[in-house]
């Protein structure tokens, strides 16, 4: 599977869009993008997913770029509790779905 | 509905003893994953099960971690001889179907394995 490359970390005003970008210029046809978040002390949560259209669901979106070497998460009104770290994967369909988590970006939402 | 759980939720032990982690999936999920994650790092992966056969066991570090899942839902991992570096969070993850479709892998809140 691809690798990612994310800031290490990011700060984002609260009510505030919080963009949070991925590069993955390795990505390969059959890979698709994911995003986990992991708040303090808890297991990681499923955000959203896509192969090369944009997403939304009522988490986040998810822009992909045309290209498909980078990605932008957008949590759109970021609130306290969006404080965490945020994953981004690649992942083939041809594996065993296994994810392959790197650093992550720690978000910190501030009043 | 219940998600995934995990017990214990601490594990204090001592070095060279013997471990069992427990890990109860969403029902009707057929796919398990183990995930290993150390302190400041991501999860990394231990080991992937399809129903009751481990199809994937790449992730396990060495011979002292081993994992069952006898009937195709519970898991358990189990760890020997234990060591100072095994102290970590242990996760699970179970998904609805398993090999390479896209639905949703699901955590556990993790069972933090601390060896003294």
């Amino acid at each position: 599977d691809a690798k990612t490359t994310q800031p290490p970390s990011m700060d984002c005003a609260e009510g505030r869009a919080a963009n949070l970008p991925c590069n993955h210029s390795t990505i390969s046809g059959n890979e698709y993008v994911y995003w986990y978040r992991q708040i303090h002390s808890q297991g990681p949560q499923y955000i959203i997913h896509g192969l090369k259209n944009n997403e939304t669901n009522e988490m986040a979106s998810l822009i992909i770029t045309e290209d498909r070497k980078s990605s932008t998460l957008i949590l759109p009104h970021a609130t306290l509790r969006d404080t965490a770290v945020y994953y981004c994967i690649v992942r083939s369909t041809s594996n065993t779905g296994k994810l392959i988590f790197g650093q992550g970006t720690t978000l910190q939402v501030k009043p | 509905g219940a998600g995934v759980s995990q017990t214990p939720s601490n594990k204090v032990t001592e070095k060279g003893k013997y471990v069992e982690l427990r890990c109860d999936p969403i029902s009707g999920h057929t796919a398990l994953y183990w995930y290993r994650q150390s302190l400041g790092q991501g999860p990394e992966f231990l080991i992937y099960f399809q129903g009751t056969g481990a199809a994937d066991d790449s992730g396990l570090p060495n011979d002292r971690f081993f994992a069952v899942r006898p009937e195709g839902s519970v898991s358990t991992l189990k760890i020997q001889r234990t060591e100072r570096g095994d102290s970590a969070v242990y996760l699970c993850a179970s998904r609805l179907a398993g090999g390479g479709n896209t639905d949703t892998q699901y955590f556990g809140p993790g069972t933090r394995l601390t060896v003294l």
